[in-house]
């Protein structure tokens, strides 16, 4: 079984609508991260936490807000979609013991379409 | 200009030939990681390195600290091969920033 999953792995929703995307991990990590990626881009970081109830932006939050209520799960929330948020989303986690080298473990992404 | 720039953007190889992608990066690390996305979206890490040369199989990764650069190679290219290659550098002990990404098609 994967180690981090995301739910739903595709969606497509009308502007306005708010969207929450799920990722789940097996793993253990005290760190999750929520990215995306568009075409020609880098991934950027959207937010992170550290430790359930830890929330910190990162460098494109603006539209998006998220919650981590366990260790195991942190949902990213589209108050209401617009199409620019049309893109690739990817939750990550990683291992506060190795954080100096900073490995990522990667979910399989969620396709978002807003039309 | 990109804290994480990669060249090139996109690579077409016939098969066998020896690839070679690049990662420039400005800001300062502990380790710089290389990934790969396969079509289906999936991102996997091939190697974190912090100095000199890492080698997995047909996959060898080298980095020069002095000069904030690292090159990505692979020896007798396969179609398999064919995914996108991300550099990643740590921004701090928060997150990375990563590369645009190499598209790189391997063509039998």
């Amino acid at each position: 079984d994967a180690d981090v999953t995301q739910t739903p792995r595709n969606r497509i929703t009308k502007t306005g609508k708010r969207i929450m995307l799920e990722c789940s991990q097996t793993k253990g990590h005290d760190r999750m991260y929520w990215y995306r990626q568009d075409p020609g881009l880098g991934l950027r970081l959207i937010y992170y936490s550290f430790d359930v109830k830890d929330i910190n932006k990162g460098e494109i939050s603006d539209g998006y807000s998220v919650s981590r209520q366990a260790q195991a799960k942190f949902s990213l929330s589209l108050e209401s979609a617009i199409p620019n948020q049309t893109a690739l989303y990817f939750c990550a986690t990683s291992d506060l013991r190795t954080s100096l080298v900073n490995e990522q473990f990667f979910g399989p992404g969620t396709r978002l379409t807003v039309l | 200009k990109n804290e994480v720039e990669q060249s090139p953007q996109n690579l077409t190889a016939q098969e066998g030939e020896f690839i070679t992608i690049n990662c420039s990066y400005s800001v300062g690390i502990s380790a710089l990681h290389w990934l790969q996305q396969h079509p289906g979206g999936g991102i996997v890490s091939l190697f974190m390195l912090s100095s000199g040369k890492k080698k997995h199989g047909r996959l060898i990764a080298t980095i020069n600290i002095q000069e904030k650069h690292s090159s990505l190679h692979i020896t007798a290219s396969h179609p398999r091969d064919s995914a996108v290659y991300i550099c990643a550098v740590p921004n701090n002990n928060n997150d990375m920033r990563f590369g645009a990404g190499t598209r790189l098609t391997v063509k039998p």
